[in-house]
């Protein structure tokens, strides 16, 4: 089984905090992704990536950056966190962009900034 | 940009009730996909359709793609407890294209 693992279930920071979330998966794929979840709106996606230091905006990129130095992680930063980004982070990752293929998420980290 | 409208937005049945929900949009899509996300879980893929009209089945779960691949619903028979969950379609509006998902539809069974 395809298995992504997001660093944290839960965390809390304050505003200004340069925040990061990490993100690994185990299936050697070659695409992966970052969403935020919020009521109402679905999965907005932030960031992707189809390759190692690779990367693309995705439609709400502001406020975040990415960096994926190695074809297993990837990592999501605030640079310097705000209220508005409190949010439930999803991470996920697929063989192929743009293919039928599923894509495969961790379980999400739920982030509150204070 | 393509936008995907789900509903209803909420939904409450009781158990071995029978329900339908709907994925619309106003673009064609290249191929459509259902996922069920759990609470305090990641979405799970259910199916891909693929081709306009196509009817696809997974045990009481029936996904239907619309003939013009604007639209697509899922009905579920006899539903179950265990169907709660949050039911997201996502598209491709080409091969090349990024997924866009709907803003989901919340079911609760209750028993």
């Amino acid at each position: 089984d395809v298995k992504v693992t997001q660093s944290s279930r839960y965390l809390v920071k304050r505003t200004g905090e340069k925040v990061f979330l990490e993100c690994v998966q185990d299936m050697d794929h070659e695409n992966m992704f970052w969403y935020r979840q919020d009521p109402g709106l679905g999965l907005r996606l932030i960031y992707f990536s189809y390759d190692v230091k690779m990367k693309e905006k995705g439609d709400i990129p502001e406020g975040y950056s990415v960096s994926r130095e190695k074809k297993e992680r990837f990592s999501l930063i605030l640079e310097s966190a705000s209220t508005n980004q409190t949010s439930m982070y999803l991470c996920a990752s697929s063989s192929r962009l743009g293919s039928n293929q599923p894509q495969h998420f961790g379980d999400g980290t739920r982030l509150s900034i204070l | 940009t393509q936008l995907l409208e789900q509903s209803p937005q909420f939904l409450s049945i009781q158990e071995g009730e029978n329900l339908t929900v709907y994925c619309n949009s106003s673009s064609v899509f290249s191929s459509l996909q259902w996922y069920r996300q759990e609470p305090g879980e990641g979405p799970v893929l259910l199916v891909t359709v693929v081709t306009g009209g196509e009817v696809k089945k997974l045990k009481r779960l029936t996904f239907q793609f619309g003939d013009a691949r604007k639209d697509s619903s899922l009905h579920i028979t006899a539903a179950q407890p265990g169907d709660t969950g949050l039911y997201l379609c996502a598209s491709l509006k080409t091969s090349y294209d990024k997924v866009i998902f709907g803003p989901g539809t919340s079911l609760s069974v209750i028993p």
